[in-house]
């Protein structure tokens, strides 16, 4: 029962920039918003998070919708080591659910 | 210098068994937790637990039973062990128990059952 909704997969292109979105349209004011990602095999991996601004690291850039409905992932340059499964999560009442995901598939 | 770890990576056994997997994070974290991730990839909490005491129990057979001997370790005993018990079986951690906090995940016990 996770609060937010993705699509189930993206392609991208290797060096092109991705945008990955993600809706949570009941999210409350004291949710932040977690992006992590699951590589083949291997155990999810923290990619960014917040709250109302847009945030920014070395990894990626996630921007907030103004009324935090909705936000994007965005890996500047995709690369193949980028392929994995994106999950956009909420962060609600001391719990982190995971949804279903986006499986972001980079083609050479 | 692995974060967090887990052992074994990979463990089969047979139905009815009782099985133990170990978690350890030399991160100095204060909260550590089991995730369950079954065959259709959904990834559930489990446990969690802040200076070894349980916070977050959720609905989870008793057969499942977590340990906490310090706070660097979290270790997790499955009783009578079930087809159904099948899946990849996550520990993390994070600095506090607040879930705005960054989690850290071992590489994942793969466990099936037969």
């Amino acid at each position: 029962d996770a609060k937010t909704t993705q699509p189930n997969s993206m392609e991208s292109n290797e060096e092109e920039p991705v945008h990955l979105p993600c809706n949570h349209s009941t999210i409350s004011g004291t949710d932040y918003i977690h992006w992590y990602r699951q590589l083949p095999s291997q155990g999810p991996e923290y990619v960014i998070h917040g709250l109302t601004s847009n945030v920014n690291n070395r990894m990626a850039s996630l921007a907030i919708a103004e009324d935090r409905k909705s936000s994007t992932l965005i890996l500047h340059r995709a690369t193949l080591r980028d392929a994995a499964v994106y999950y956009c999560i909420l962060t609600w009442n001391n719990d982190m659910r995971f949804g279903a995901g986006t499986r972001l598939t980079v083609k050479p | 210098d692995t974060a967090v770890s887990q052992t074994p990576k990979y463990l089969v056994t047979q139905m009815g068994n009782d099985k133990s997997i170990k978690c350890e994070q030399n991160l100095g974290h204060d909260t550590m937790y089991w995730y369950k991730q079954d065959s259709k990839k959904f990834l559930k909490i489990m446990f969690s637990y802040n200076n070894k005491e349980l916070i977050i129990n959720e609905t989870v057979p008793n057969r499942f039973s977590p340990k906490s001997p310090d706070k660097a370790h979290l270790n997790l005993h499955i009783n009578s062990l079930e087809l159904g018990d099948s899946a990849v079986y996550f520990c993390a951690s994070s600095q506090e128990v607040q879930f705005s906090e960054t989690q850290y995940f071992g590489p994942g016990t793969r466990l099936l059952v037969l």
